[in-house]
């Protein structure tokens, strides 16, 4: 199985700073036949299912803010907030979706300093 | 718009069955695979296999392989997961999710989701 882990864990962050999580595959998630990363972001709020904000590692979901961001290629990834709002306050998660089993990272809490 | 309605919370006995359903509205069912994704309190989110709608094919985590039985009614727009010799450890919210298109990757990325199924294996 491909293991995601995320970091930090949990990141506390002024309104209106930036936020930055990181997730790193343990092999390349690079799918040559369409020359994308299988790679997503979703956010999770209390109590809700895990909204997706980000597809093919950089491709913004329809109707997701643009202060929401994804980059990296092969193993590593990032998902930026560029300016964090009281409503960003969620739990974040990457999901490889390169092969069977798809996983998931285990989640970066984002909390508001 | 597209919505996933989940049946409600179930409590079960170690050993039982469990059998949650899925509605799809707002999109043609037979269009999108159907996933299923578990999540245990506190714990990060596990997919556990998809379902094409169209066919009836289904595929699964090896984890759960044996344990595990995706369905559909076409006929009503629903999806089915029905989960066997439940224990202790299965407890956790139970989501459907609507990934894919038939023909392509049954590996995909999860755009719409439902609200969610508790599902209390306790004895």
């Amino acid at each position: 199985d491909i293991v995601m882990t995320q970091s930090p864990d949990s990141l506390a962050v002024s309104l209106g700073e930036r936020a930055t999580i990181h997730c790193k595959s343990s092999q390349s998630v690079f799918y040559s036949s369409n020359n994308k990363n299988q790679l997503a972001w979703y956010q999770q709020k209390p109590g809700q299912p895990p909204k997706l904000l980000i597809y093919w590692a950089s491709i913004r979901e329809s109707g997701v803010p643009d202060r929401f961001s994804g980059s990296g290629s092969g193993t590593d990834f990032s998902l930026t907030i560029s300016s964090l709002q009281a409503e960003d306050v969620a739990v974040y998660y990457c999901q490889q979706f390169y092969n069977t089993p798809q996983t998931f990272g285990q989640g970066t809490k984002v909390e508001i300093k | 718009q597209v919505q996933l309605v989940q049946s409600g919370a179930e409590v079960k006995k170690p050993g039982a069955s469990v059998k949650l359903s899925c509605k799809a509205s707002g999109y043609t069912f037979t269009n999108y695979y159907i996933n299923w994704v578990r999540q245990a309190t506190g714990q990060r989110l596990e997919w556990m296999g998809w379902m094409d709608p169209n066919s009836g094919d289904a595929g699964y985590a090896q984890k759960f392989q044996g344990g595990i039985t995706l369905t559909r009614n076409t006929s009503i727009r629903t999806a089915y997961m029905e989960l066997s010799s439940l224990r202790s450890d299965d407890t956790a919210v139970y989501y459907c999710a609507r990934g894919g298109v038939p023909g392509s990757s049954a590996w995909n990325y999860f755009d719409y989701w439902g609200q969610g199924a508790l599902v209390t294996v306790s004895s």
